[in-house]
């Protein structure tokens, strides 16, 4: 099981900040993705990455960039929030197979 | 066409029932599959996954692939207030390099 860590958990911010939502795992997986996901509705992967200095866009277009400077850490910028941005934020990881394992998220509220 | 689909539900059962949580996919390739539990405001936990056809226990859970119609299932056997949450199956996508989410399907287990 992986133990994975994302920090804030919660954040109010105004728009027009920039921010970054932290993600960190100690398990050595490379791959690693970046999902939004608003209230009682389905998951959207976002970003994702299979490895240091490796990342791509997921299924779902974002205004959010990622970097992969290190395995363990992947962080997610949002250079100029919107109210629009307002969600949850979820961060996975996985290693050689196919299942994902996933923090607590971090739900943003943009005014 | 989605590569993998649930019904939202909500599905509301008493205290005690046998649940049958069902998800359908298209990718007929892969035989990796995977059931997510997710409660209110958390990230997803990896509650069970399976190979092939098949049936996989774990405790009151039950997991089964019928790979002939492309048909997932997880029952859950006396069901308590606390397994009320939404259920997320989980596949290879169409492309067979990750897993795609279902919408979820909210459980309501009632004392």
């Amino acid at each position: 099981e992986a133990d994975i860590y994302q920090t804030p958990r919660y954040l109010v911010i105004g728009t027009g900040k920039k921010i970054t939502l932290e993600c960190s795992q100690t398990m050595g997986h490379d791959k690693m993705y970046w999902y939004q996901q608003d209230p009682g509705m389905e998951l959207h992967l976002i970003h994702y990455s299979y490895g240091v200095n490796s990342t791509e866009k997921g299924d779902l277009s974002s205004e959010s960039t990622v970097s992969r400077i290190r395995t363990e850490h992947f962080p997610l910028t949002l250079e100029s929030a919107r109210p629009s941005h307002t969600s949850q934020y979820l961060c996975a990881s996985g290693g050689q197979t196919y299942e994902q394992y996933f923090g607590p998220g971090t739900r943003l509220t943009v005014t | 066409q989605k590569e993998v689909e649930q019904d939202p539900g909500p599905l509301s059962v008493p205290e005690g029932a046998i649940v049958s949580l069902n998800c359908t996919y298209s990718n007929s390739a892969f035989q990796y599959f995977m059931w997510y539990r997710q409660y209110s405001r958390k990230g997803p936990e990896l509650l069970m996954y399976t190979y092939s056809s098949g049936n996989k226990e774990d405790g009151r859970f039950t997991a089964q692939v019928d790979k002939s119609s492309k048909y997932i299932s997880l029952f859950i056997r006396d069901s308590q207030p606390s397994d009320s949450a939404t259920y997320l199956c989980a596949g290879p996508n169409n492309a067979g390099n990750m897993l795609t989410f279902g919408g979820g399907t909210r459980l309501m287990v009632k004392p």
